[in-house]
Parts: structure tokens; sequence; C-alpha cells
């Protein structure tokens, strides 16, 4: 089962702060991070495991709580290159074969 | 070449048509997958080979036929496709099968449209 994403779309001027969640019905043993910008592949950001950790790429952030079965991304002080589709992916079984993600959160960054 | 090259970028088709569409890696990955991206829906998982072994195939049209020769190259054979298979398919690899810690690196994908 899919993660949900929310917001489905942000709309930020350069400076300010968001929040991108993604949550699970089910237990979660890790979540992915990914980016997409208009008409490019996908780009890992970070992984988050089990254990609740933060992690940081750039001025963009991420922690994992396993007990509510979520994790938030934050992006702090937005630039324009931060305008393009977020995207969690969780594995699709306890196994772990490949990743499923979710319907992506649409950041759109101005001057 | 680095990364995961695919080919072609487009490619438009009529429904009687054959095609493959073709992904080659050049990191030295173990993981290969095809994602169908369509507008207004989330990346859905096609297939997954590991170590050129199918691992998963997720309730995929038979008239998707994956193909894996070697742990560098993977093809989509596409035949007698309907309109609604219209969308980005894109081609990831990783360093080995599941949710990686490096992550899975992905193609450009191909546009395909059925006419």
């Amino acid at each position: 089962q899919q993660p949900v994403q929310s917001p489905q779309a942000v709309i930020l001027r350069e400076g300010e702060d968001a929040v991108i969640n993604c949550s699970s019905s089910k237990a979660l043993y890790s979540v992915h991070w990914y980016r997409q910008k208009h008409g490019e592949a996908p780009v890992f950001l970070m992984i988050l495991l089990k254990g609740g950790e933060q992690k940081g790429h750039e001025k963009i952030s991420a922690s994992f709580n396993e007990k509510k079965q979520q994790s938030s991304l934050y992006l702090t002080a937005s630039q324009l290159s931060y305008s393009g589709t977020y995207f969690c992916g969780t594995p699709d079984n306890q196994a772990g074969t490949a990743l499923i993600f979710g319907k992506g959160t649409t950041l759109s960054v101005s001057s | 070449e680095t990364g995961v090259t695919q080919t072609p970028r487009h490619l438009v088709m009529g429904m009687t048509n054959k095609k493959s569409l073709k992904c080659e890696q050049h990191l030295g990955h173990n993981a290969m997958y095809w994602y169908k991206q369509s507008a207004k829906k989330p990346l859905e998982l096609m297939f997954v080979y590991s170590l050129e072994e199918r691992v998963e195939n997720n309730s995929v049209p038979s008239r998707f036929s994956p193909e894996c020769p070697n742990s560098s190259h993977l093809f989509l054979h596409l035949h007698t496709l309907q309109p609604e298979d219209s969308a980005l398919y894109l081609c990831a690899s990783s360093q080995e099968q599941g949710p990686s810690l490096y992550g899975y690196t992905f193609g450009s994908g191909t546009r395909l449209t059925v006419v």
C-alpha cells in the first residue's frame, strides 16, 4: 500500500520554510526521499531508518517516527533550486523487495 | 557514460506495434527496476530484477514483457498497447535489491505515447 503525502502542493517565496509529510497505514522500516524536477529523473535525497533519526542534505532535513509510521521532510530557507516534486518511498513489504512511492508534493519557490 | 541511460527519450507507437525500451546502467549495481509514471499518479512499480533474475512482477499486463540479459541492461518489450499505457517509463538501479542505503539512481525516462 502506497504511503500518503501531504500537502499535495506548496507555494513559497525564497527564504521561507516548508514541511512535507509522509505517512503509512502499515509498519515502516525505512523511508526514502526523492526530488524530481520537471522533465528530469527523480534524484535521491536521503534515507531514514528505524530509530527516529534525522538526516540532512543541504538545508533539507528529515525525521522518521516509526511509532507514528510517518516521516517529515523539512525545507529551510528555501531556494529557487528547491522547486520540484518531492516523493517519499517505502519498502513494499517486510522483505523490502522494492520501493513504492507516494503521489508526490509539488513545491514551487519564487523570488 | 555514467549513471542510468534510457533510450529512446520519446516514443510514439500504434496499438498494433511492437517496440522496446532500453535501460543501461554503468554503476555496477545489482538490482534494476521499471516504474511507470502517469499524470497525477504515483510512481508505479512494474518489475524488479536482482542479479539478472526477476524477483517481482507487480501485476503488470502481459503486453509488457521485461528482459534483463545482464546486470547492466534492462529492456521493456511492448506489444499491442492501449492508449492508457501512455506514460513516462522510468528505469532505476540500486546497489542491492530493495531500499538500498544509497538510494535508487533513476534514468531520465522514456515518454511513451500510444495512438
